[in-house]
């Protein structure tokens, strides 16, 4: 596709409840990368996939938090058992990486989550 | 712990108005600086900052990177209400393919 896109733009749900994130990259991007953003701070990284495997994974905030991602292109993010502290905005970012300017990340519109 | 700071957190200016924008940095073995332009929800790619790209410069927007004081600025002449916006700031280490991000300062130009 033109850019990385991202589903559902906007999700309410209640406390308890799981939620599946998706991301689309940049067609023909080995790498992805997840965000969140709450209200008033910058981006916080959570995972980076390059290609199929997640090489960190280290921004996981607890174990409740998941992600995947298939045939190098599309990946989902899941939260189980959400709390009102999972609000944010969640970012998904693609690139290139080994090909001129990897260090720039390509960034989808977010998904909005709401926890109630 | 790798850091990047922000300063100012917000700004408001009159069209027209120059404004600069400040960032500091920490990380360890610097590969890369990096600034967002974030009006909605997608930040979008302003510049790519390196040791051997110092500074940078589009339009309106230009940007220095000091990397013995470990910090870069972006400036933006002849301000427009169009350029109202959080401006992010991420740096880039060598060992790890994540960017760390500022806080953002959020930028409002008045008409």
């Amino acid at each position: 596709g033109a850019g990385v896109s991202q589903s559902p733009s906007n999700k309410v749900t209640e406390k308890g409840k799981d939620v599946e994130l998706r991301c689309d990259p940049i067609s023909g991007h080995t790498a992805l990368y997840w965000y969140r953003q709450s209200l008033g701070q910058g981006l916080e990284f959570l995972i980076y996939f390059q290609g199929n495997s997640a090489p960190d994974k280290s921004g996981l905030p607890s174990d409740r938090f998941s992600a995947e991602r298939t045939g190098g292109s599309v990946s989902t993010l899941t939260i189980q058992r959400t709390q009102q502290e999972d609000s944010a905005v969640y970012l998904c970012a693609s690139n290139l990486l080994g090909v001129g300017g990897p260090d720039t990340q390509y960034f989808g519109p977010g998904t909005r989550l709401t926890v109630l | 712990e790798d850091k990047v700071v922000q300063s100012p957190l917000s700004l408001v200016v009159h069209e027209g108005d120059t404004v600069t924008l400040n960032c500091s940095y920490e990380v360890t073995n610097f590969r890369s600086l990096l600034w967002y332009k974030q009006e909605k929800k997608a930040p979008t790619f302003l510049f790519m900052l390196t040791s051997s790209g110092i500074e940078k410069k589009s339009g309106r927007l230009s940007s220095i990177l000091d990397k013995k004081e470990l910090f870069s600025i972006l400036n933006i002449t002849a301000t427009q209400t169009g350029d109202s916006a959080v401006y992010l700031c991420a740096v880039k280490g060598t060992g790890f393919q994540k960017l760390v991000f500022g806080t953002g300062t959020r930028l409002l130009v008045s008409p």
